[in-house]
């Protein structure tokens, strides 16, 4: 059973466009949505997280919508910039007081200048 | 940026070798997170610790794969007979508690079965 899912699985944008990223979860008892980017040949970072007790979560250029009742989710990047093509992936703490998160199957965003 | 050191970087096996990484987690981190990641990009979970103990692991039922964190040692992550489907990054992380904070990520030993 996939826990988390990802789409589109590639997106293109043109630089100054805003980037829309979605994910949707299973289970509503999950409380912890952290989203990861990974550039090329390096390892996942964080790059920004919600709680189900906000509906949103704003940091910078990058924004996660969240709508608990039909347990999706969405990233927002604003203004998009060619340094911001990478691979995102939306992950859910699915393994309570362990912390185990599980991953989606990321999305490949290019923005083109 | 993240502090958690992995080696070797690259790994090289025939099948049916041993490969053996390592993971020194970020200092003040008690827990420790190993990931396979494929060349799909795909995650697996395979284990976690807390200071030595197991927090929760995959079903390893294959015997194959084996990992520890001993006291004042590096973690490790074993394959005792690799096999070429085992070929991925291998990732480790570690976190100041287990749930719901922020986990860093090291940069991987990637190991390829030949």
């Amino acid at each position: 059973q996939q826990q988390v899912r990802q789409s589109p699985q590639s997106l293109t944008v043109w630089e100054g466009e805003t980037a829309i990223l979605n994910c949707s979860y299973e289970d509503s008892t999950f409380d912890y949505f952290p989203w990861y980017w990974q550039f090329p040949r390096e390892s996942p970072a964080l790059l920004i997280a919600i709680r189900p007790v906000s509906n949103k979560k704003e940091d910078g250029r990058f924004t996660i919508f969240f709508n608990k009742r039909e347990k999706k989710l969405s990233l927002h990047i604003t203004d998009s910039q060619p340094g911001d093509s990478a691979t995102y992936f939306c992950a859910v703490n699915t393994g309570g007081l362990s912390g185990k998160l599980t991953f989606g199957e990321g999305t490949q965003v290019t923005v083109i200048s | 940026n993240s502090k958690v050191i992995q080696t070797p970087r690259y790994l090289v096996k025939g099948q049916g070798q041993k490969a053996k990484m390592r993971c020194i987690p970020e200092k003040g981190h008690p827990v420790v997170f190993w990931y396979q990641q494929n060349k799909n990009n795909e995650f697996k979970f395979l284990i976690n610790f807390q200071n030595q103990e197991v927090l929760q692991q995959i079903d390893m039922t294959e015997k194959r794969f084996s990992a520890e964190c001993p006291s004042n040692s590096p973690c490790s992550l074993e394959i005792q007979s690799s096999e070429a489907g085992d070929s991925a990054l291998y990732l480790c992380a570690s976190s100041l508690q287990g749930a719901n904070t922020e986990v860093f990520f090291g940069k991987g030993t990637r190991l390829t079965v030949v």
